[in-house]
């Protein structure tokens, strides 16, 4: 099993809708979650990030975490083309510092 | 403010050579990582300083991989002799909290022929 799992993708989502995305971890003793996007040939860009169950918005992203299901999610909402990237989960595990990613959910928004 | 700035952004060098990577950190930041993604895989951790003190270097392939970050200012990854599959990006992150957002450059891109 793997440490951060991301289903690969792609995901298809028409301009306007909401593009659900989701990330599993396997160390229950995680302590911080992180979104990052990266577009093709660019390095990962912070998205958003969560420390305590429950839902983090801020603008058309919303992060959810569920700490005994081990999973985070983001929800774009209102997709846009310029969404369309490769989205990474990332979890930090106990005392906060070795950085574990997932492979990435490829998002495609359609125009 | 400066972001993350990774020197190189390509190297492409022979098997058996040696190549050194640089990255200089948002200043102030204390925690300074290093990543590589090689082909078709995840970001991987290589380690991780505290200013100038390896807190965590699990990631770390071989003993042919050398990080340095003297004066916990910028860092050094040397690769001594680079092998054909330690071709791959390598990331720079940088964050003021061991569990804070994390800021990465934009990477070096290593070939190895």
């Amino acid at each position: 099993q793997k440490e951060v799992e991301q289903n690969s993708g792609p995901l298809s989502v028409p301009e306007g809708a909401i593009a659900s995305l989701n990330c599993t971890y396997s160390d229950r003793g995680s302590q911080s979650f992180f979104w990052y996007r990266q577009y093709s040939g660019k390095s990962p860009e912070l998205i958003m990030f969560i420390y305590s169950n429950g839902d983090k918005e801020d603008g058309r992203f919303t992060a959810q975490l569920n700490k005994a299901s081990q999973y985070v999610s983001l929800l774009i909402r209102d997709s846009q083309p310029s969404d369309s990237a490769t989205y990474l989960c990332a979890v930090n595990g106990p005392g906060g510092f070795k950085t574990i990613f997932g492979a990435g959910t490829r998002l495609f928004v359609k125009a | 403010e400066a972001g993350v700035t990774q020197f190189p952004s390509h190297s492409v060098i022979e098997k058996g050579q040696t190549v050194t990577l640089r990255c200089d950190p948002i200043s102030g930041h204390d925690n300074l990582y290093w990543y590589r993604r090689v082909m078709g895989k995840e970001i991987k951790f290589l380690l991780h300083f505290v200013k100038e003190s390896k807190q965590d270097e699990s990631g770390m392939p071989n003993n042919r991989f050398l990080a340095e970050r003297t004066g916990g200012t910028y860092s050094t990854l040397k690769v001594q002799p680079a092998e054909l599959e330690d071709s791959g990006v390598y990331f720079c992150a940088s964050s003021q909290g061991g569990d804070q957002p994390q800021h990465f450059g934009d990477g070096t891109r290593l070939s190895i022929l």
